[in-house]
C-alpha cells in the first residue's frame, strides 16, 4: 500500500530562514504528488502538485518542490520565511491504482521565530 | 458560493447520539471527497462520490458510519451511536471531475467532539 512519510512533526526556523519541510513516499511508479497547507481551523489550500514533466514544480507564496524518483522524494523548500507561514504543511500522493484518492502524511507544523 | 462550505462549524454531542455533518461542494464539481483528521495527524479517506457512480465507501471506519449524496450537489454524513474516539474534524472536499491527480478543494471542516 502506498505511504508518505513526513520526517518532523515540528520544524522552526527564523524569519528569514530556509524553508525545508521533508516528504518521502513509497511507490514503485511515481505518482502525483502534492503539497497542502492548512492554517488553523481551515481547510487545507494546495500549494503545489507535481503531475509529470518539469521536476522541480513552483507553487504560491514562494514555495517549490522537487520531485526526486531516485530518492522517492518531494521536499517542499522555500528561500526565506515569513511569519505568516507558520502553518501545518502536509504532503500527499494521488496513487495510480485508485487515482481519485489522497493518501496524506501526518503533517508537519512550521513554526517561524520572530 | 465560492469554496466548499460545511456546517456546522462545530458539533459537541454526547457519546451515544447521532450526528449529521453536511457539505456543499463547489457548484459544478462532480466529484466529492469525505476525510477525518484526527488531532496530531493527516487526513484520512473516508468516502467518494462521482456523479451517479456507486460510491466508494472502502475508507469508512464502521457501519456506524454513513454518508449521501443527492446528484452532485450536496452531501451528509451520519454518524450513529457516537464514541469519543470519533471525535476530529471531519473535512470534505470536490474537484470539477473524478480521476486522476486533481487537486482538491477542501471546505474549513466540522470540529465534532464526542463528550
Amino acid at each position: 500500500a502506498q505511504s508518505v512519510t513526513q520526517l518532523g512533526s515540528h520544524v522552526s526556523v527564523s524569519e528569514g530562514a530556509l524553508v525545508l519541510l521533508r516528504c518521502n513516499y513509497s511507490s514503485s511508479v511515481p505518482p502525483y504528488l502534492f503539497w497542502y497547507v492548512q492554517y488553523p481551523n481551515q481547510g487545507l489550500q494546495l500549494l503545489l502538485k507535481y503531475t509529470t514533466g518539469a521536476t522541480l514544480v513552483k507553487g504560491i507564496n514562494g514555495f517549490e518542490a522537487e520531485f526526486k524518483k531516485s530518492e522517492t522524494s518531494f521536499h517542499l523548500t522555500k528561500p526565506s520565511a515569513h511569519m505568516s507561514d507558520a502553518a501545518e504543511y502536509f504532503c500527499a500522493v494521488s496513487p495510480m491504482d485508485s487515482s481519485y484518492k489522497l493518501i496524506f502524511g501526518s503533517g508537519t507544523r512550521l513554526l517561524v521565530r520572530p | 458560493g465560492a469554496g466548499v462550505s460545511q456546517s456546522p462549524s462545530n458539533k459537541v454531542t454526547e457519546k451515544g447520539k447521532d450526528v449529521e455533518l453536511r457539505c456543499d461542494p463547489i457548484s459544478g464539481h462532480t466529484a466529492l471527497y469525505w476525510y477525518r483528521q484526527r488531532l496530531g495527524q493527516g487526513l484520512e479517506f473516508l468516502i467518494y462520490f462521482q456523479g451517479n457512480s456507486a460510491p466508494d465507501k472502502s475508507g469508512l471506519p464502521s457501519d456506524r458510519f454513513s454518508a449521501e449524496r443527492t446528484g452532485e450537489s450536496v452531501s451528509t454524513l451520519t454518524i450513529q451511536r457516537t464514541q469519543q474516539e470519533d471525535s476530529a474534524v471531519y473535512l470534505c472536499a470536490s474537484t470539477p471531475r473524478g480521476g486522476f491527480g486533481q487537486p482538491q478543494h477542501f471546505g474549513d471542516g466540522t470540529r465534532l467532539s464526542i463528550l
